[in-house]
């Protein structure tokens, strides 16, 4: 079955940075875009970024531009965001999600994996 | 940038009543090529990662019970539960994709049993 599991989270002071993983299993990783969402304490969900199934396009909010990395390591079934220069305003539960299309652009997101928190606190 | 919104922001209905979320885009999600809104609903329980209801503005997906529907085209979208069951209670999202691949989720709307 298809599983999404992400690791990483943790407490971090503002500035610093942070490398979440999302691991995958139970589908052809290399055919899927991979979606990060986020969402922060008593706030909706927030769309953070997505990777092409080939890792050739990457695209992010507007919110974490030029401080986010997405990338991906198709032979080990796994996505990573790089998180540099933290804000107390990026607190929240991040999640992974497989987009829906195969080879698609980014659509829907039809599998999530439970979550990581990351803190970003002094 | 695609602005997504929700009316309610939050509900209360009975058990075994109808409950109806409507979702709304700041411009088409519409493609006339190919027939298609660019939209989902997605149900988020307290705990829980996020699931995937309806895509395509209407296509239930998978294991997603038939009490649950969708409508709409353009701008304008609706998801309703026709009778609510304790196990709703949840908060739901509408999520464009029209933009892809920048994708954008609605504010939500919180469900309850009154």
């Amino acid at each position: 079955q298809v599983q999404l599991v992400e690791s990483g989270g943790d407490v971090v002071q503002p500035g610093r940075s942070l490398r979440l993983s999302c691991a995958a299993s139970g589908f052809t990783f290399s055919s899927h875009a991979i979606h990060w969402v986020r969402q922060a304490p008593g706030k909706g969900l927030e769309w953070v970024a997505i990777i092409s199934y080939d890792g050739s396009n990457k695209n992010y909010a507007d919110s974490v531009k030029g401080r986010f990395t997405i990338s991906r390591d198709n032979s080990k079934n796994t996505v990573y965001l790089q998180m540099n220069s933290l804000r107390p305003e990026d607190t929240a539960v991040y999640y992974c999600a497989r987009d829906g299309i195969p080879r698609g652009s980014g659509s829907f997101c039809n599998y999530w994996g439970q979550g990581t928190l990351v803190t970003v606190s002094s | 940038d695609i602005v997504m919104t929700q009316s309610p922001d939050s509900l209360a209905v009975s058990l075994g009543e109808r409950a109806t979320i409507n979702c709304k885009s700041s411009q088409s999600v519409f493609y006339s090529s190919n027939n298609k809104n660019y939209l989902a609903w997605y149900q988020h329980k307290a705990g829980q990662p996020p699931k995937l209801l309806i895509y395509w503005a209407s296509i239930r997906e998978s294991g997603v019970p038939e009490r649950f529907s969708a409508s709409g085209s353009g701008t304008d979208f609706t998801l309703t539960i026709s009778s609510l069951q304790a196990e709703d209670v949840a908060v739901y999202y509408c999520q464009q994709y029209y933009s892809t691949p920048l994708i954008t989720f609605g504010p939500g709307t919180k469900v309850d049993i009154k």
